[in-house]
């Protein structure tokens, strides 16, 4: 069965400063997508960017980029000049591509962004 | 599109009683997912259904939780009877199998005393 671990419960970050967020996951397939969703207050769940196993190019939205390392199972989060917009939950999700099709969530770690 | 839609946004009931949670997928999407949510676990897949048949119930955690996708538009989550531990907040998303992304509503905080 697959698993997502996210090892950081809580983070702090100045604002203008960058930060990173790990996660890890475990899984038997080749090729699958590697998410992170960010939750703020509002608790909606809003996709901040994806990334396709089968690209070996890490993806990029903006501020946000990914450092997406297949063989060690790792995808980590980097936040480049953090705003207090960006204080939230983020959540690593997992998505398999051979039959199954659910998402499974890390549980979550904590953004704290300081003025 | 309005986007995923569940109501009610929040719930109070007794111990004991029934709690019906409900969801609007976007449409023309053919995946649906619950989710409970809480301190301790995080999100939790409690089951989803591909094109209005269920695929996968191994998390709803005991026989007191059903779900039920009677049409592509329509889902419920249904507790009973319901407990304390039960209080959380529980998702509905919905996605199409050819785009990636999960779609998420707003959630159901429920509190069950």
């Amino acid at each position: 069965a697959q698993t997502v671990t996210q090892s950081q419960p809580e983070m702090s970050v100045q604002e203008a400063e960058t930060v990173t967020l790990s996660c890890t996951y475990d899984t038997s397939e080749s090729d699958y997508y590697l998410f992170w969703y960010k939750q703020p207050p509002s608790r909606q769940m809003i996709l901040v960017i994806r990334q396709e196993a089968y690209k070996q190019q890490n993806a990029t939205e903006n501020r946000f980029s990914v450092n997406f390392q297949k063989a060690a199972k790792s995808f980590s989060l980097k936040i480049s000049d953090s705003q207090l917009g960006d204080a939230a939950m983020y959540f690593c999700a997992y998505r398999g591509t051979r039959g199954t099709y659910k998402y499974i969530f890390g549980t979550g770690t904590r953004l704290k962004v300081l003025a | 599109d309005a986007g995923v839609i569940q109501s009610p946004r929040h719930e109070v009931t007794e111990m004991g009683q029934e709690v019906t949670l409900r969801c609007k997928p976007i449409s023309g999407h053919d995946y649906l997912f619950w989710y409970r949510q809480t301190m301790m676990r995080g999100l939790e897949l409690l089951i989803y259904f591909n094109n209005n048949v269920p695929i996968d119930d191994s998390g709803m955690p005991e026989d007191r939780f059903s779900a039920k996708m009677p049409n592509a538009s329509f889902s419920t989550l249904k507790i009973q009877p319901s407990e304390p531990r039960d209080s959380a907040v529980y998702f509905c998303a919905s996605s199409l199998v050819g785009n990636t992304e999960a779609f998420f509503g707003q959630g159901t905080r429920l509190t069950v005393v």
